[in-house]
């Protein structure tokens, strides 16, 4: 079963920053972040994953909170293109990653 | 450097034949694991390759079975279909170290079984 806690849809404004939360309160210390997303009928596509520290990349910001219970997925600009359906993952490296059912974002022009 | 490769991307099949589907591996990549992702699901963990071998598997059946190639790619092969197999199979590959397992999907191939 997944490790994860994430709602299960959302709407975002294009243009806005979309901020999508997951919970993984069982997280233990060597356990990475991961988050991936799914457009309709396409593999899921890696974003970005972090250890401890906040990350960002040309896609994303990966907010982790202190106690690494929970974390948010920022997409600073979010467009039509950003409609998928997003993964977040709780895994050790080098063990496969399990998915959960991930959020539903929509953005709306 | 090319991504994940997978074929076919669409076949049909009837309940008791077997199928086989292809991935090729993203260039530098040496561990390939496949998913299976029903309608309205997330993926769900089948098995991992690494070196040639088995190493880790999910909750299906041994008529699930694989194999990957010196050239790191690999094939899924499913035995025995039933109407439940019915799904998209994806493929990722991933270069095992000892840090992040970042999985490199292809675009899957979707099985109907009849």
């Amino acid at each position: 079963d997944a490790k994860t806690t994430q709602p299960t849809s959302m709407d975002c404004a294009e243009g806005r920053a979309a901020n999508l939360p997951c919970n993984h309160s069982t997280i233990s210390g060597n356990e990475y972040v991961y988050w991936y997303r799914q457009i309709h009928s396409q593999g899921p596509q890696y974003i970005i994953h972090g250890l401890k520290n906040n990350e960002t990349n040309e896609m994303a910001s990966l907010i982790i909170t202190e106690d690494r219970k929970s974390s948010t997925l920022i997409l600073p600009h979010a467009t039509l293109r950003d409609t998928a359906v997003y993964y977040c993952i709780v895994s050790l490296g080098n063990t496969p990653l399990v998915f959960g059912k991930g959020t539903r974002l929509s953005v709306i022009a | 450097e090319t991504g994940v490769t997978q074929s076919p991307t669409h076949l049909i099949k009837t309940r008791g034949q077997q199928v086989t589907l292809r991935c090729s591996s993203q260039s530098g990549h040496n561990t390939v694991s496949w998913y299976q992702q029903a309608l309205g699901q997330g993926p769900q963990f089948i098995f991992q390759y690494y070196r040639e071998e088995e190493n880790g598997r999910g909750n299906f059946p041994p008529r699930f079975s694989g194999l990957q190639f010196p050239n790191y790619s690999s094939e899924l092969n499913v035995n025995a279909l039933e109407l439940d197999d019915s799904a998209l199979y994806l493929c990722a590959s991933s270069f095992r170290s000892s840090g992040a397992n970042v999985l490199t999907f292809g675009a899957g191939s979707r099985l109907t079984v009849l």
